[in-house]
């Protein structure tokens, strides 16, 4: 079975550019995930859908933050403009229904 | 919202000894689950727990359901130098939806060989 892919895996960008993060869950999974891990902290839940719909979107900055998963497979979290406190891994993951997360390796963003 | 305290924070032992890890919520999970995370690598589920009470294993590593659902731990005996890395615990509450996973900042391991 092949796991969650993620891309890229490491992106630098200066404050206020904008940056773009792509998953493709295991295939099946119905529920996707988009984490933020800040260095030193666990991960904290961006946003969930379940199919091409938004479950729980409460703790995204939408203000900069977007996400999208229009045909129910692939995703994709925006960030624009950033900050430099948005430095930190993104990580995908998806589930079957009320099943464990199985995660991506994540995206390393930098933001200088 | 929801918290995990996960303790201890960093842990130093030496190859062969046993570890124990506990994390400690507010609110009530349904699923208890405990993740290794390597550097440059996404967390990995090594155990599953879904009932209050259960005591689970899987090799070296051990964990239980607390009884009052609000509290697990992960034991690892004999560690070995590929237990070097970040445990994380998580909570999970499941609604019609889907679950939603809510984790604890990290056990840190290192271990001597």
């Amino acid at each position: 079975e092949a796991g969650v892919a993620q891309s890229p895996r490491y992106k630098i960008i200066e404050k206020r550019q904008s940056v773009a993060f792509w998953c493709n869950p295991i295939s099946g999974h119905a529920t996707l995930y988009w984490y933020q891990q800040i260095l030193g902290q666990g991960p904290k839940l961006l946003i969930q859908f379940q199919n091409n719909g938004v479950v729980d979107d409460s703790q995204l900055p939408k203000d900069r933050f977007s996400a999208e998963r229009l045909k129910g497979v692939d995703s994709t979290l925006k960030i624009q403009p950033a900050k430099l406190e948005d430095s930190a891994v993104y990580l995908c993951a998806s589930s079957q229904r009320n099943s464990p997360l199985h995660f991506g390796n994540g995206t390393r963003l930098t933001v200088t | 919202g929801q918290q995990l305290n996960q303790s201890p924070q960093s842990m130093f032992i030496q190859e062969g000894e046993d570890v124990s890890m506990n994390c400690t919520s507010s609110s009530i999970f349904n699923t208890w689950l405990w993740y290794k995370q390597d550097p440059g690598e996404g967390p990995v589920l090594l155990i599953a727990l879904y009932k209050a009470g259960e005591l689970t294993s899987n090799g070296r590593l051990t964990a239980q359901f607390g009884i009052t659902r609000k509290d697990s731990f992960l034991n690892i005996s004999a560690s070995i130098p590929s237990d070097v890395g970040i445990y994380f615990c998580a909570g999970q509450f499941f609604n019609t939806n889907a679950g939603k996973s809510t984790f604890g900042d990290g056990t840190t391991l290192t271990v001597k060989p």
